[in-house]
């Protein structure tokens, strides 16, 4: 059984642009949740998406979007990026009824 | 607001060593904690406990959940170069079904041999 699948896997962009990231996650799992992390923040929750809707979110500006398409993958989005934006954006899938999450390899954002 | 203290944030043993990483929260409508090895990129999973008490173990590997401490440790016994990772914990606060985790910072573990 594929893993997470996380697209690209290095990114570089300037201040001011934006960028799409994606998400394939394990067959047969609905649920999908990003996550931040940088050094001094750890891990921080995003928001989580099931069968399209947007189930939670995190305490994120409104600069980070994401959403969901009806075959599970997902996609999240940073306009007007910042230098701050610079971390690892992790995917991570949850099967049905179950807490467990299994995480993508990531996306290194650097914004320069 | 949740909250989740890994201790200590650093640790340095040689092999064969034991180690204990602690991990206390508070987040509303507890439901379970998870732990998590992380080495480079994505972390994996390691345990899901739910009731207090009741110790899980794999290999090495055990952990045991305190619900009236609101804390939960981590044990690794004989510890191996390859045990070396950000060990982080999890709790899962219910939240009408979504599923969302609240992270530690991690415990930073460095297996010299």
């Amino acid at each position: 059984k594929a893993g997470v699948t996380q697209t690209p896997r290095y990114l570089i962009k300037t201040r001011g642009q934006q960028v799409t990231l994606s998400c394939s996650p394990i067959s047969g799992h609905r649920s999908v949740s990003w996550y931040q992390q940088t050094p001094g923040q750890g891990l921080q929750f995003l928001f989580e998406y099931f069968s399209e809707t947007q189930r939670n979110k995190g305490n994120f500006p409104g600069r980070f979007s994401g959403r969901q398409f009806s075959n599970s993958r997902s996609e999240m989005n940073v306009s007007t990026l910042e230098l701050g934006d610079s971390a690892l954006y992790l995917c991570a899938s949850s099967p049905p009824r179950n807490t467990e999450a299994f995480f993508g390899q990531g996306t290194r954002l650097t914004v320069v | 607001e949740d909250k989740v203290v890994q201790s200590p944030l650093s640790l340095v043993v040689h092999e064969g060593d034991t180690v204990t990483l602690n991990c206390s929260y508070e987040v509303t409508n507890f439901r379970s904690l998870l732990w998590y090895k992380q080495e480079k990129k994505a972390p994996t999973f390691l345990f899901m406990l739910t009731s207090s008490g009741i110790e899980k173990k794999s290999g090495r590997l055990s952990s045991i959940l305190d619900k009236k401490e609101l804390s939960s440790i981590l044990n690794i016994t004989a510890t191996q170069t390859g045990d070396s990772a950000i060990y982080l914990c999890a709790p899962d606060p219910f939240q009408g079904g979504s599923e969302k985790l609240v992270f530690g910072k991690g415990t930073k573990l460095t297996v010299n041999p």
